[in-house]
């Protein structure tokens, strides 16, 4: 089976630098995504990691260790639109994601 | 470029109904998958659908089905609904390149309410 484990819930201030980290157990595994979604509205995807190390879009970023069967996604300056729930998920094949239960992330002022 | 479209947006059902939901991929996408989405258990997988064979499943019953349309188009359908089955279900498309991100472009989603 598979199994994700991130945080239920992130603050942090406007501008401040938050991390989200996700571990996973996984039978299949291509690669590591990450997704957001705002209240009501549909994810999107933000980033990918299909091999270790570091993957930098604007001011989010994200990275993979497959040896540690982790990741994370660092936000860097915040802000309140930021608000939201962040998904990592494992690409298992056949565009099949298996996600976490999420993490929301709330910004304040 | 129109994103995915799903129909419809919201309805409500009683118990032991069946529905059917409705998704128009991205044009050129040949990939759709269908994800249930409710606050105790998450985003989880129902089935992924490529050139109207699906080619993976989730650990849903089989009151759970789905097909897709030599456009791509794919409908779900839920027999004898349940309570449980409440839920927001997403479809997603993708181009399903070979070592590709795996990035899936959602629709907004049909909430369901079963009565």
């Amino acid at each position: 089976g598979q199994s994700l484990e991130q945080p239920s819930e992130v603050t942090a201030v406007e501008g401040a630098i938050v991390q989200i980290n996700c571990t996973y157990q996984t039978s299949g595994f291509y690669g590591l995504s990450w997704y957001q979604q705002h209240d009501g509205g549909a994810p999107t995807f933000l980033s990918y990691n299909g091999l270790d190390g570091l993957e930098e879009t604007g001011r989010f970023s994200s990275f993979l260790s497959r040896s540690d069967s982790y990741g994370y996604l660092l936000l860097q300056e915040l802000q309140m639109k930021d608000s939201a729930s962040y998904f990592c998920a494992v690409n298992s094949g056949y565009s099949t994601l298996t996600f976490g239960k999420g993490t929301m992330l709330l910004v304040s002022p | 470029k129109a994103g995915v479209t799903q129909t419809p947006r919201y309805l409500i059902k009683t118990r032991g109904q069946q529905v059917t939901l409705s998704c128009s991929p991205i044009s050129g996408h040949r990939s759709v998958s269908w994800y249930q989405q409710t606050p105790g258990q998450g985003l989880q997988f129902l089935f992924e659908y490529f050139s109207e064979t699906q080619r993976n499943k989730g650990n849903f019953p089989g009151r759970f089905s789905g097909r897709q349309f030599s456009n791509s188009r794919s409908e779900m359908n839920v027999s004898t609904l349940e309570l449980g089955d409440s839920a927001l279900y997403l479809c997603a498309s993708s181009l399903a390149l070979a070592g590709g991100t795996g990035e899936l472009f959602f629709g907004e989603g049909s909430r369901l309410t079963v009565l």
